[in-house]
């Protein structure tokens, strides 16, 4: 089975800055999906960005971008010039290819403190 | 992208009883998922729902206590029944339009049984 692990409870950054979010994972799959969501105070999961283990290039979507190592199974997140809405629970998330296995494996969650 | 639609946004319940959280999605998906939140933790799959055929649990979760039901493919309820204090959760519902794409989510049912 594959497990997500995110080592970094919380975490705190201060306004305009960059943070970086760690997440590994295990997996002997050689195709996955990766994903980072974002649950602020509302409870609504957001997705902040996704890869695909076959592609080799980093993801990067506005002020977020992934730094995606297959062979090390880590998947970290970086925030550049950190807002104040960026405060949130950042979950690292894992999904099978695989037909039956489509569901979601989550992280334990990094609490991510903007400092003004 | 899909919008999902998820009831009651919060509830207080009595141990013992059951409450059916209901999961609309404005259009026709495939894959159909609860989770399970417990406070200040991480989300863990209840089950697939599957239209037209019994839901898929996850080791830990059973039928009796959770009862699913997928009656088309926009529409789906979760049963949390003869409910105690340690029930009290947050349950999202969650969506996936195509493999391996974004999974969208409801805003989630913060339920409290005292």
């Amino acid at each position: 089975a594959q497990t997500v692990t995110q080592s970094q409870p919380e975490m705190s950054v201060q306004e305009a800055e960059t943070v970086t979010l760690s997440c590994t994972y295990d997996t002997s799959e050689s195709d996955y999906y990766l994903f980072w969501y974002k649950q602020p105070p509302s409870r609504q999961m957001i997705l902040v960005i996704r890869q695909e283990a076959y592609k080799q290039q980093n993801a990067t979507e506005n002020r977020f971008s992934v730094n995606f190592q297959k062979a090390a199974k880590s998947f970290s997140l970086k925030i550049s010039d950190s807002q104040l809405g960026d405060a949130a629970m950042y979950f690292c998330a894992y999904r099978s290819p695989n037909f039956g296995n489509e569901k979601l494996t989550f992280g334990t969650g990094t609490r991510l403190t903007i400092i003004p | 992208s899909a919008v999902i639609s998820q009831k009651p946004s919060r509830d207080i319940c009595q141990r013992g009883t059951s409450l059916t959280i209901q999961c609309q999605v404005d259009s026709q998906v495939t894959m159909m998922f609860w989770y399970r939140q417990q406070p200040g933790q991480s989300l863990t799959l209840i089950a697939t729902a599957n239209q037209g055929s019994e839901a898929t649990y996850e080791s830990g979760f059973v039928i009796d206590k959770f009862p699913i039901s997928r009656p088309n493919l926009t529409f789906s309820t979760l049963t949390v029944s003869n409910m105690s204090p340690e029930d009290s959760s947050i349950y999202l519902c969650s969506v996936e339009i195509l493999a391996g794409s974004e999974a969208f989510f409801g805003q989630g049912t913060r339920l409290t049984v005292v």
